[in-house]
């Protein structure tokens, strides 16, 4: 158990409809990231949050956002989804900011399902 | 960050080391090596990171060489449990992490 909470465990949406991920941190970690993993496909970095402010950003598209709240739980919010949206996705949460020796501790994931 | 060239398999037999190779070529000299492994859809797991010494801990060593161009991640007694995608990751001061195809290591009985 890597102390970082996501859920739901399983998410079952249709196509054009909107849906949110949460993540909870690591106690005492300030960072979290978002990764999505698509069947087959290696993990994608989509975001990162510190402290509620945004850090970095990978290939995350338009449609989707994310947000981290005064109490470091995360939000990941995907909108008008389509069927290669489906996915796992990740949270993984840190406890710096940036720096070259940072480990990142993966939450369980998210699977979502597109129909 | 540096990109990451591993193997995309490789076969262990249970009980025997498993030796993971991972080339860096462009690493830089503040980037650092990780390893984590992901079994099944599981989130991945930390394994190992180091700069530019060897390192150990209670899950396996990584071998880092000494023009740092490439590493080895060695899990010293395989088992049936480490069966995985085991990624190899430089990384730099940008925050986010890269992750390639990785290795998918198969240990069989």
């Amino acid at each position: 158990d890597s102390g970082v909470t996501q859920t739901p465990k399983h998410l079952i949406t249709a196509t054009g409809q909107r849906v949110t991920l949460r993540c909870s941190p690591r106690s005492g970690d300030l960072s979290v990231y978002w990764y999505q993993q698509s069947l087959d496909q290696g993990l994608q970095f989509l975001i990162q949050y510190y402290n509620g402010e945004e850090r970095a950003k990978g290939n995350i598209l338009e449609r989707f956002s994310a947000q981290q709240f005064p109490d470091l739980h995360s939000e990941l919010n995907l909108s008008s989804l389509e069927l290669g949206d489906s996915a796992l996705y990740f949270c993984a949460s840190s406890t710096r900011t940036a720096g070259a020796q940072e480990t990142q501790y993966f939450g369980p994931g998210t699977r979502l399902l597109v129909l | 960050d540096a990109k990451t060239t591993q193997p995309p398999s490789m076969d262990c037999a249970e009980g025997r080391a498993a030796n993971l190779p991972c080339n860096h070529s462009t690493i830089s000299g503040n980037e650092y090596v990780y390893w984590y492994r992901q079994i099944h859809s599981q989130g991945p797991q930390y394994i190992i990171h180091g700069l530019k010494n060897n390192e150990t801990n209670e899950m396996a060593s990584l071998i880092i060489t000494e023009d740092r161009k490439s590493s080895t991640l060695i899990l010293p007694h395989a088992t049936l449990r480490d069966t995985a995608v085991y990624y190899c990751i430089v990384k730099g001061n940008a925050g986010k992490s890269t992750f390639g195809d990785g290795t998918t290591l198969t240990v069989k009985p």
